[in-house]
């Protein structure tokens, strides 16, 4: 079966631009989340979406948004690049709480 | 506040030897953890997970440890092959329930460790 896609794999950007990265979870998965990995900082949870609501929100500035459409593929907004942004861009879908996540293999987004 | 934290930035170890990764964390409310992998420019992969009520769950040459009292989880590889060379996160997940009903999904990650096996 399919895994977890998002689109694009690279995208070059310059600061004070906005990016939209899309997610197509696994068949079955309701739950969407969104992690920023980052050399110093590691993973770090963005946010999570299921049946199309926010559940929950890591600490990033309001810059940072997403939403879930109705098939479950997510996307996430990022307005106002700063060089700061340049991260690799992960998304993981699960179909429930008692199951693993699996992971796409990123958007890596350098802001030039 | 860092709740999960892999204090090794790395390891390295011979062909056939153990490997042994560690993990701390902090938040009591960690309900279940998991030990991913990943390669550069890939998304990590799931290994093998463990849940709180437990102390140890092995899968093939892969056995995860908790010690629950001592906040501390470690993966341990045997034998190792130079094909587990990668970065090892753990990951922790939060137990608190939502307001709405439904579960948490969030996961807190190590910063990682970057494991080198040698043939």
């Amino acid at each position: 079966k399919a895994g977890v896609t998002q689109t694009p794999r690279y995208l070059i950007k310059t600061r004070g631009q906005q990016v939209t990265l899309s997610c197509s979870p696994i068949s079955g998965h309701r739950s969407v989340s969104w992690y920023q990995q980052t050399p110093g900082q590691g993973l770090q949870f963005l946010f999570e979406y299921f049946s199309e609501t926010q559940r929950n929100k890591g600490n990033f500035p309001g810059r940072f948004s997403g939403r879930q459409f109705s098939n479950s593929r997510s996307e996430m907004n990022v307005s106002t690049l700063e060089l700061g942004d340049s991260a690799l861009y992960l998304c993981a879908s699960t179909k429930g709480y008692r199951y693993g996540y699996t992971f796409g293999s990123g958007t890596r987004l350098t802001v030039v | 506040d860092q709740q999960v934290k892999q204090n090794s930035p790395s390891l390295s170890v011979q062909e056939g030897r153990i490997s042994i990764l560690n993990c701390d964390y902090t938040n009591s409310m960690f309900d279940y953890f998991l030990w991913y992998k990943k390669y550069p420019a890939e998304g990590p992969t799931f290994l093998i997970s463990i849940s709180s009520i437990k102390d140890k769950n092995e899968d093939g040459r892969f056995t995860v440890f908790l010690n629950k009292s001592a906040k501390h989880l470690s993966l341990h590889i045997v034998p190792s092959q130079p094909g587990d060379s990668a970065v090892y996160f753990c990951a922790a997940r939060d137990a608190q329930r939502q307001k709405s009903g439904g579960s948490n999904y969030k996961l807190t990650f190590g910063k990682g460790t970057l494991l080198t096996v040698n043939p």
